[in-house]
């Protein structure tokens, strides 16, 4: 089955600085990825989507400038969450779409194992 | 805006009980359904995917099924067993870019 790598799976940090999460498909490609945030027994909360060589595209009161996303390659995308606070701990998740071999999604959603933010 | 409601929230049940999971959307034009399993602390395991020209779906022990003009899905758990104690979650895909919108989940023990 295809694979989602998230790295770190987890992370403590001071307030103040950022902190980078990758996550990249490992034996396929993908040209949409998303990026989840996850709070204790909550549901997963939609922040973006990330789109190959293009910018994101942010759901509603989700702060970009807080929340970078960059999807520079067909593998891999990365979230850094900057002057992070304690407010912004959580669980980050994110999904690749995988694509046909001649471009397009097919609609099939692999998960990473999620990466766990402490901020202190 | 889609929202996705999933009952019970919590569920207790002795080990070998048949188990039913519903999730309803209050915009039934979803495409594509996908059952979830979360361990605490973990990612998504995906279950079963129902697909946009499909009712249901089998695996296993699991069966999912489709109702696209109430917005309702269910999934059935037979004879269940404690390793199925997880977070169940169900998501819909709508939008052009297959984005899931995520029930906040059933969380089923199962004790033996």
């Amino acid at each position: 089955g295809a694979v989602v790598s998230q790295h770190p799976s987890w992370v403590i940090c001071k307030s103040g600085t950022s902190v980078k999460i990758e996550c990249r498909s490992l034996d396929f490609q993908a040209t949409t990825m998303f990026w989840y945030r996850q709070f204790p027994k909550q549901s997963l909360m939609l922040m973006a989507t990330s789109n190959e060589g293009s910018k994101a595209t942010y759901e509603q009161g989700v702060e970009k400038d807080k929340f970078l996303i960059n999807h520079a390659s067909l593998t891999l995308s990365t979230l850094t969450v900057t002057s992070a606070h304690p407010e912004d701990s959580s669980f980050y998740i994110c999904s690749a779409n995988r694509a046909f071999p001649g471009g397009g999604d097919t609609g099939e959603l692999f998960f990473g194992e999620g990466s766990r933010l402490t901020v202190l | 805006k889609q929202e996705v409601t999933q009952i019970p929230a919590a569920l207790s049940v002795p080990e070998g009980e048949n188990l039913v999971l519903n999730c309803s959307f209050t915009d039934s034009a979803i495409y594509n359904l996908q059952w979830f399993r979360q361990d605490p602390g973990k990612g998504l395991t995906s279950l079963l995917l129902i697909q946009s020209s499909q009712r249901e779906q089998t695996s296993g022990r699991l069966n999912a099924s489709l109702d696209k003009s109430s917005g309702r899905s269910t999934l059935y758990i037979a004879a269940s067993q404690p390793g199925d104690s997880a977070t169940y979650l169900c998501a819909g895909i709508s939008g052009g870019y297959n984005k899931l919108i995520f029930g906040a989940g059933t969380r089923l023990a199962v004790h033996p």
